[in-house]
């Protein structure tokens, strides 16, 4: 099935541990992107990737880090969390660019305390 | 940097009244246009989406919308909802070169049986 895998599905925190939240795809895309969704401010771009070794800010990259080893990986890592980091957060996919459409993992409910 | 609004933030409709949602972006390009739903607890699904050609888009689930150009508008419709479709709603704009893709604020609908 293709899909957008994220883990894990909840996580609480404290101030300063890092965390990685995974991301995989298995439909060979090559645009993987990093949101949060925040009540009453949608969902904000973190960080986006166009390929391999290819990464870039997207509208909210702050205390944020990503990485692309490989093309269906796409980690997002908070090297210090901070509590103003609470959110959902979701990965996404497409083929080329983001302007056929997006892929949705099912979310990373992460607190930190 | 573009920006996509929606006015209605949250809406609240008995089963089998007809629904608009609005939908306003701010880009003088050509765009690539979507709707998004998120059912509670879940990850963003994609509802529609417009590239080109007829501006009137059918989407699953009975849901519409059409692309307005001279109005930079992009409304989702659906004639009689159902509890079911209780859900946020997301607007969502790129331009088909765009490495980023820019989501509205959502809108929550809550269908009463």
């Amino acid at each position: 099935e293709a899909q957008v895998t994220q883990n894990p599905r909840y996580l609480i925190t404290v101030t300063g541990k890092k965390l990685t939240v995974t991301c995989s795809q298995n439909m060979n895309h090559e645009y993987m992107s990093w949101y949060r969704q925040d009540p009453g401010l949608g969902l904000r771009q973190i960080y986006y990737s166009m390929n391999v070794e290819v990464t870039d800010k997207g509208d909210v990259p702050e205390g944020y880090k990503v990485s692309r080893k490989e093309k269906r990986n796409f980690p997002l890592i908070l090297e210090s969390p901070s509590p103003n980091q609470t959110s959902l957060y979701f990965c996404a996919s497409s083929f080329t660019q983001a302007a056929r459409g997006y892929t949705f993992g099912s979310g990373t409910r992460l607190t930190v305390v | 940097a573009q920006s996509v609004s929606q006015h209605n933030h949250h809406v609240i409709l008995s089963e089998a009244a007809s629904l608009e949602l609005g939908c306003n972006y701010s880009y003088g390009g050509t765009v690539n246009l979507f709707w998004y739903v998120q059912y509670p607890g879940q990850h963003l699904q994609l509802l529609l989406k417009y590239f080109s050609g007829d501006p009137l888009v059918k989407g699953i689930k009975g849901f519409e919308a059409e692309f307005i150009k001279s109005k930079f508008s992009f409304n989702l419709r659906k004639p009689s909802v159902q509890w079911s479709d209780t859900a946020e709603y997301f607007c969502a704009v790129t331009t088909n070169t765009g490495n980023q893709f820019y989501f509205g604020t959502g809108t929550s609908l809550t269908v009463i049986p």
